[in-house]
């Protein structure tokens, strides 16, 4: 199946600053989407971006589908950005969302 | 307000019982998914349902039930069979199976003592 790998695997930050989180998936994708899962461990949706660049506030994502990866900016963090970010993916011929292992972010204040 | 609710938010069980987590959506969202997440790990798929009366395994069914009698609910029951059940679960639902965006419930953390 599917494998999708996810770099840094850990991240401290401090407050302000910017960073950069990559996605790396081993096939094509029909599907991908970028969460970010808080402290009490409820998933929220960042970005659903098969393909192209998008925006939202603090937060832009990029994903090349022919080079088989996508990134997630955040800029000027806070420490409510702490928490794991995790890419999920569907393979073109499949039918399940495949997670990565997740960046765990520390924003420093 | 339209989302996904899971209860309990917590769960105790002892040993050698059976438990059901409850899932029910509002979004009219004909998929629905149960995936399981480890300390530290990404999630991993239980089962998954495209539509009403048909559900599928995923990765790690073994151990596990569901039953999707209606639209809007989808729970899954934790059996005796599941040698190592205490962990966060999270029930996830979209318009179609694996199309477009897939959005979660709050989770259960269930503790087996």
């Amino acid at each position: 199946g599917i494998q999708v790998e996810q770099s840094p695997p850990d991240l401290i930050l401090q407050e302000g600053a910017n960073s950069t989180l990559r996605c790396n998936f081993s096939d094509s994708v029909n599907n991908l989407q970028w969460f970010h899962q808080n402290p009490w461990g409820q998933l929220i949706n960042l970005f659903y971006i098969p393909s192209g660049t998008k925006q939202n506030g603090r937060l832009s994502a990029t994903t090349v589908a022919t080079e088989r990866y996508s990134l997630l900016y955040i800029s000027s963090s806070q420490t409510t950005d702490s928490g794991v970010y995790f890419c999920a993916v569907v393979s073109e011929y499949g039918n399940k969302l495949v997670f990565g292992a997740g960046t765990i972010l520390r924003v420093k204040s | 307000d339209g989302g996904i609710t899971q209860s309990p938010k917590y769960l105790f069980r002892k040993e050698g019982q059976n438990v059901t987590l409850s899932c029910e959506q509002n979004l009219n969202h004909d998929a629905m998914y149960w995936y399981r997440q480890d300390p530290g790990q990404g999630l991993r798929l239980i089962y998954y349902s495209q539509i009403v009366n048909d559900f599928q395994k995923g990765d790690i069914a073994e151990g596990y039930s569901v039953s999707r009698e209606k639209k809007e609910s989808f729970p899954l029951t934790v059996t005796s069979a599941q040698k190592n059940p205490t962990a966060f679960y999270l029930c996830a639902s979209s318009i179609v199976l694996a199309g477009q965006e897939t959005f979660f419930g709050q989770g259960t953390r269930l503790t087996v003592v």
